[in-house]
């Protein structure tokens, strides 16, 4: 079964620092690989889809890569704002069109 | 555009009762998930559904569980004789035909006593 894990927890950090997010899966039979954020008592918001095919994403503000091979992925997020504070989670798909989920990691950037 | 709608978006119940919660996906969105997130872990799978396709209940924790999806639109996730682990936001997201991308609703917090 597909494990997913997210390091830190945890982060603060001061505002306009650049920071990267790691996550790490277990299989790397995945179809893609998706990094949402979460805030407090609402939804996750889709950021960044990343397909199996595929390196890195960019949106903004943020890149995310992605190393199939060693079960990587990591979110870059360049420039931290206030408004950045948010729980960051990243899940894989698997065959049979499951999605596997992190737990996550909470962001806190201090003004 | 209208997101995806979840409810009730808070609800409270007895140990043993039933409940039903609600999910109206994005229009013309043809695949709809179901999850669980419970304090402190990440979110569960727990069904999913694609256009007219038998639906993957391989997520379902126990036959207490249940979700239909009528008309291809909304679904309606049931858990009955509800047990105090069973407390958790229910989270619904939908996508569409040739996308991953989810669309998440707002969740359902369930509180059972």
């Amino acid at each position: 079964k597909q494990e997913v894990t997210q390091i830190p927890a945890a982060l603060s950090v001061p505002e306009g620092e650049n920071l990267v997010l790691n996550c790490s899966f277990t299989d790397s039979a995945i179809y893609n690989l998706q990094w949402f954020r979460q805030d407090p008592g609402k939804g996750l918001t889709s950021l960044l889809l990343i397909q199996s095919s595929q390196r890195e994403q960019t949106s903004g503000r943020l890149n995310a890569s992605l190393d199939k091979s060693s079960g990587r992925s990591t979110l870059y997020i360049a420039a931290s704002q206030p408004g950045d504070s948010a729980t960051y989670l990243c899940a894989v798909k698997v065959p049979g069109n499951q999605f596997y989920f992190g737990t996550g990691t909470s962001l806190t950037v201090i003004p | 555009g209208a997101g995806v709608s979840q409810s009730p978006s808070n609800k409270v119940t007895e140990k043993g009762k039933d409940v039903e919660l609600r999910c109206d996906p994005i229009s013309g969105h043809t695949a709809l998930y179901w999850y669980r997130q419970s304090l402190g872990q990440g979110l569960e799978f727990l069904i999913y559904f694609q256009g007219n396709s038998a639906p993957d209940k391989s997520g379902l924790p126990s036959d207490r569980f249940s979700a239909e999806r009528t008309g291809g639109s909304v679904s309606t996730l049931t858990i009955q004789r509800t047990q105090q682990e069973d407390s958790a936001v229910y989270l619904c997201a939908s996508a569409g035909t040739f996308t991953d991308t989810q669309y998440f609703g707002p969740g359902t917090r369930l509180t059972v006593l």
